[in-house]
């Protein structure tokens, strides 16, 4: 069974507090996105990644950075976070398009709180 | 880029009842996928149907990549079918465009 986990389901942090987001995947995908998303906006990719200590910017990228040492691992970071961060954040991994087989799974979400 | 595109956006139904739901998409795609979004936030990966028809217990999907659409049908809902529905294409860059969705509440 595949496999997409997210470090905390609920997560409330501070105006400018540093926040790490942690998504794992068990299928050796080369591909890892990052989404958030907002009622009335749907899902907006803010950064993707095709292979490890690769990033790619996505529609939304201005206040994260992201991180991919290990194929399995993608993290999200918020610098300094902001009330207007608050939302659902939704990883997703999925193999590259080359072989016409890329179905994106997605993890359980974060939702996050930023006071 | 892409643009897709669902209807209704919003489907109320009582317990028993089938319904069916659309995708447009504005240009020619490699992949479909269908997602369930249940009322806790998790995406459940309901069908990868780039073309042709497939099904799934009371779930069946039919994409016509010719014709630019993809159609969901759900039969005998249930309950636990409420939630919202998308469909998502991928563009050339790997990248995944969903739809607007489809907001389903099925009724007891």
């Amino acid at each position: 069974d595949v496999k997409v986990t997210q470090s905390s389901r609920y997560l409330v942090k501070r105006t400018g507090e540093k926040v790490f987001l942690e998504c794992v995947q068990d299928m050796d995908h080369e591909n890892m996105f990052w989404y958030r998303q907002d009622p009335g906006l749907g899902l907006r990719l803010i950064y993707f990644s095709y292979d490890v200590k690769m990033k790619e910017k996505g529609d939304i990228p201005e206040g994260y950075s992201v991180s991919r040492e290990k194929k399995e691992r993608f993290s999200l970071i918020l610098e300094s976070a902001s009330t207007n961060q608050t939302s659902m954040y939704l990883c997703a991994s999925s193999l590259p398009k080359s072989g016409f087989y890329n179905e994106q799974f997605f993890g359980p979400g974060t939702r996050l709180t930023v006071l | 880029g892409i643009q897709v595109e669902q209807s209704p956006p919003d489907l109320i139904l009582q317990e028993g009842a089938n319904s069916t739901l659309r995708c447009n998409f504005s240009d020619s795609v490699n992949n479909l996928q269908w997602f369930h979004q249940n009322p806790w936030g998790q995406l459940i990966n309901l069908f990868y149907i780039p073309s042709g028809t497939k099904q799934n217990g009371r779930l069946s999907a039919t994409t016509v990549a010719t014709e630019r659409y993809s159609l969901l049908y759900i039969s005998s809902s249930q309950t636990t079918d409420s939630g919202v529905y998308f469909c998502a294409v991928v563009d050339n860059t790997d990248k995944l465009i969903f739809g607007t969705g489809t907001r389903l509440q099925v009724f007891p």
